[in-house]
């Protein structure tokens, strides 16, 4: 099996626009989590889509959105970017009960 | 709330000599806990977990971690180092022993590995 995909893998935005990563995870996996790691604050958990539905959400601000698509691929949004939200974005998907599996992730830089 | 903590942000070792990473624990549950390697600039890869079963569990690459509930440990240990384990890895704790798919991450233990 292919394992998690995200899209693009590298991103250089500025501060004010916004920006949507995508991830593709296993097939057959319908829960999608993402997360996101900063040299400073490490790995932190943004949310969490299973059927289309957010099921848990981290402790970040409204700028930070996303969506579970009836494929079970995920998009996740930061509006109005901030240099704090430079970043790399990880995206996992599972099997209800198992393991996380990890895709690459996407790297953010905002100028 | 629970939590992971590991003790060591580097270790650097020889090649052929032991590993050990040390991680502690706090949890209201019986944990579900895992170890994760990160290479540069690629994403995580389980190495192995622990979910109340076995209390050694083995993982891939030679890696093993033994869940001590009276330390409320679960360091990752690996007889001889490779060249290829340089990496980060991180000791990670389930919320809610696994109900949910909310990951706890520590802060990550760089290892260094010398020729």
């Amino acid at each position: 099996k292919a394992g998690v995909t995200q899209t693009p893998r590298y991103l250089i935005k500025t501060r004010g626009q916004q920006v949507t990563l995508s991830c593709s995870p296993i097939s057959g996996h319908r829960s999608v989590s993402w997360y996101q790691q900063t040299p400073g604050q490490g790995l932190q958990f943004l949310f969490e889509y299973f059927s289309e539905t957010q099921r848990n959400k981290g402790n970040f601000p409204g700028r930070f959105s996303g969506r579970q698509f009836s494929n079970s691929r995920s998009e996740m949004n930061v509006s109005t970017l901030e240099l704090g939200d430079s970043a790399l974005y990880l995206c996992a998907s599972k099997v209800s009960g198992e393991t996380q599996y990890f895709g690459p992730g996407t790297r953010l830089l905002v100028l | 709330a629970q939590s992971v903590t590991q003790l060591d942000s580097h270790v650097s070792v020889s090649e052929g000599t032991p590993v050990l990473l040390r991680c502690n624990y706090s949890s209201s549950y019986s944990p579900s806990l895992f170890w994760y390697v990160q290479h540069p600039n690629k994403g995580l890869q389980l190495l192995l977990k622990y979910t109340s079963a076995a209390t050694l569990v083995k993982g891939i690459n030679g890696f093993e971690a033994e869940f001590k509930k009276s330390e409320t440990s679960f360091h990752l240990t690996k007889p001889s180092a490779h060249m290829s384990d340089a990496a980060e890895y991180f000791c990670v704790v389930s919320e809610n022993g696994g109900a949910t798919n909310k990951l706890i991450f520590g802060t990550g233990t760089l290892l260094a590995v010398q020729p």
